[in-house]
C-alpha cells in the first residue's frame, strides 16, 4: 500500500512568485487536507478537499487555493508569495468524508521564499 | 476559543527512563484528541487517538495517553524510552468532526541521553 507522497521535496521561490505543490493521497482515501508548519511551530490547517470540493478552510488568505482531482490527488497553489510563506507544507489524506479522523501525513514540501 | 498547550518546549530523558509529555486543551465539549510524532525532516505519524470510551488509550511504539476531563489534559507516557524515540511530539485537538477545527500544539522536542 502506497502512503501519501508529496512533490517536490524542496523548493526555493522569490517573493511575489507563484508556487504549486502536489500531493498523492494514500490508496483508498478520498479526503486530502493541507497544513502549513512554520519552523518551530505546530502545523496549521489550511484547507481540506473532499470529492473535488473544498470542505473546510482555516485562517489563510485567498491567495492560498487548492484543487482535488478525480483520482483524489491534490494541489496547493500559493500566489504572490511572501517571506512568511516559508514553511514545511504537509498534506494528509484520510478515508473519511472530511473530519478529524485518522489523517496520514506525507513527508512534506519545504518551501523557502527569498 | 479552542487551544492546545504543550508547556514543555524541550525535554531530555535518559534511555530506559520513563517519559511523560504534557498536553492541556481548551474546549467546552468532549474533544477529539491526538498525539503525533515527527522525526527531523519527516511528516507526522499518528501515535494514538481518543474519541470516546476508555480514557486510557494505547498507541504504537509502546506509547499510551490518558484523557482527564477534570484537568483538560491528555498526557503522553512511555514506561521506558529508546534512543529512537528522539523526535518532536505534537498534541492535537479537534472540536468536532470538522477538520477545519483541528488545532495542533507547538510541540515538545524529546532528546534521549545515552
Amino acid at each position: 500500500e502506497t502512503g501519501v507522497t508529496q512533490s517536490p521535496t524542496h523548493l526555493i521561490k522569490t517573493r511575489g512568485q507563484q508556487v504549486t505543490l502536489r500531493c498523492s493521497s494514500q490508496s483508498g482515501h478520498n479526503t486530502v487536507s493541507w497544513y502549513q508548519q512554520a519552523l518551530g511551530q505546530g502545523p496549521q490547517f489550511i484547507f481540506q478537499y473532499y470529492r473535488e470540493e473544498e470542505n473546510g478552510r482555516g485562517n489563510f488568505p485567498p491567495r492560498f487555493s487548492g484543487l482535488q482531482f478525480p483520482n483524489y490527488s491534490s494541489e496547493l497553489n500559493v500566489n504572490a508569495l511572501e517571506l512568511d510563506d516559508s514553511a514545511l507544507y504537509l498534506c494528509a489524506s484520510s478515508p473519511e468524508s472530511g473530519g478529524v479522523y485518522e489523517q496520514y501525513f506525507g513527508p512534506g514540501t519545504r518551501l523557502t521564499v527569498t | 476559543a479552542q487551544s492546545v498547550t504543550q508547556p514543555d518546549i524541550h525535554i531530555t530523558v535518559s534511555e530506559g527512563a520513563s517519559l511523560e509529555l504534557r498536553c492541556n486543551y481548551s474546549y467546552g465539549a468532549t474533544p477529539y484528541l491526538f498525539w503525533y510524532v515527527q522525526s527531523p525532516g519527516q511528516g507526522l505519524q499518528l501515535l494514538l487517538k481518543y474519541f470516546s470510551g476508555d480514557t486510557l488509550v494505547q498507541g504504537i511504539k509502546g506509547f499510551e495517553a490518558e484523557f482527564k476531563r477534570s484537568q483538560s489534559s491528555f498526557n503522553l507516557r512511555k514506561p521506558s524510552v529508546h534512543w529512537s524515540d528522539a523526535a518532536e511530539y505534537f498534541c492535537a485537538v479537534g472540536a468536532d468532526s470538522s477538520a477545519s477545527k483541528i488545532i495542533f500544539g507547538s510541540g515538545t522536542r524529546l532528546s534521549i541521553r545515552p
